[in-house]
This record gives C-alpha cells, sequence and structure tokens, in this order.
C-alpha cells in the first residue's frame, strides 16, 4: 500500500516569489509519482509526472519537481509564481508491482496544498 | 478541456435516493477510473474499469457499483444515499490500464444530499 503526506495545508506566497510545496511518500513498492493542480469548479490537471530517469522533471506552467528516492519525497517548485498559480496542487503516486497485481495504475492522493499567490 | 466528459454536473437528492453519474473517457481511451473528493476523506480511489472490465476497486462501498458499456462510457450508481455521500465524485481516463499511465480528469459531478 501506498501513501502521501503533503507538509502543508496551505502555503501563501507574493507574486514573483519562489514556491515550494513538499510532499513525502510511503510505500512498500516502488512507485511512480505525479503532480496535478485544481482550479476552483474544475478537475484535476497534470502537470508533471516521473516515471524514470532524470530525478528532475519539467511540467507545464513552468513547475518542476525532484524526485529523492533516499528521502522518499518529491517536492514541486516554481521559480517565481504568477497571480494565476492560485489554486490546489495534489501530489500523488501509483504503486508498480502491486502484490496481486490489483493496482492497475490506481492513484493514492495526499490531502492537498493550497497555493495563494498575493499581489 | 481534458477531454473527458462528466454528467450531471451537480446533483441534488435527498437520503435513501438512487442517482446514476456519467462519463465519457476521452477519445481512444480504454479505462476509466472512479474517485470521491470530500472535505473530510480527501481525493479516495473507488474502482477502475478497463475495456468493460473491473480491474482494481479502492474504498467504494457496497451502495454503490459501477459499469463500462461497450461504447467505453461508463456509470457510478450510488443507492441507499446518506448525508454523509455529498461529495465531489470525478471520472478519469488513460489509455490503457498499469501503472504511470496519466490519468486525464473530468470537471466532476457535484452531489449534494439534503
Amino acid at each position: 500500500a501506498q501513501s502521501v503526506t503533503q507538509l502543508d495545508s496551505q502555503v501563501p506566497v507574493f507574486e514573483e516569489a519562489p514556491v515550494e510545496l513538499r510532499c513525502n511518500y510511503s510505500s512498500s513498492v516502488s512507485v511512480y509519482l505525479f503532480w496535478y493542480v485544481q482550479y476552483p469548479n474544475q478537475g484535476l490537471q497534470l502537470l508533471l509526472k516521473y516515471l524514470s530517469g532524470s530525478t528532475l522533471v519539467k511540467g507545464i506552467n513552468g513547475f518542476e519537481a525532484e524526485f529523492n528516492k533516499s528521502q522518499t519525497s518529491f517536492h514541486l517548485r516554481k521559480p517565481s509564481v504568477h497571480i494565476s498559480d492560485t489554486a490546489e496542487y495534489f501530489c500523488a503516486v501509483s504503486g508498480i508491482g502491486n502484490a496481486g497485481g490489483t493496482s492497475y495504475g490506481k492513484l493514492t492522493f495526499g490531502q492537498g496544498t493550497i497555493l495563494t499567490v498575493h499581489p | 478541456d481534458s477531454g473527458v466528459t462528466q454528467t450531471p454536473k451537480h446533483l441534488i437528492t435527498a437520503t435513501g435516493q438512487r442517482v446514476t453519474l456519467r462519463c465519457s473517457p476521452r477519445s481512444g481511451d480504454l479505462s476509466v477510473y472512479w474517485y470521491q473528493q470530500s472535505l473530510d476523506q480527501g481525493l479516495q480511489f473507488l474502482i477502475q474499469y478497463y475495456n468493460g472490465e473491473e480491474r482494481a476497486k479502492g474504498n467504494i462501498l457496497e451502495r454503490f457499483s459501477a459499469q463500462q458499456f461497450p461504447d467505453l462510457h461508463s456509470e457510478l450508481n450510488l443507492s441507499s444515499l446518506e448525508l454523509g455521500d455529498s461529495a465531489l465524485y470525478f471520472c478519469a481516463s488513460s489509455p490503457m490500464t498499469g501503472v504511470g499511465q496519466p490519468q486525464h480528469f473530468g470537471d466532476g459531478t457535484r452531489l449534494s444530499i439534503l
């Protein structure tokens, strides 16, 4: 089984400042990692994903994340935020090779981090 | 626009009733996932179908059931509704089944139980 902890429920930041949204995971098997963004009254949109290869992953809208296996973390970063980045961000994991083959790609989500960008 | 269509957008009903939520996946996607988003439980995986067959089950109540039809659209049926079933229900789709497949989400159906 997998679990995801997003360490901050809310992150306020000023426009053009850098931001980091923290995500730690726990899993008994290897995982794939994802960040999704949810704007008000909308569904979730995929920001980026880590499947394999380089541990630094670049996504849409200038976001990037770094996979750190030893620290079981997948923090999301943006060097300069914009008002339009205000939204809720979700970290998610998908376990590889779950026992019994029952994973089939289901996502386990963290509780979400609300990013509020102030002018 | 993710290409995943969910209807209706809003549903208001009373306790004890039964409702059906509908999802049309992106064109070409064979796998459909259902998730429930509530304030106390967050985003929880309910069930997955692939090409008409159930593939994985999560925290889905026995009062809830789902199916995927030959045209690949899916329906989530919720019966004997309780106040605690009030939530946002999302459908997501991916091309295949299996881990690593990016899932594309619809805008959800907001269910309110009075």
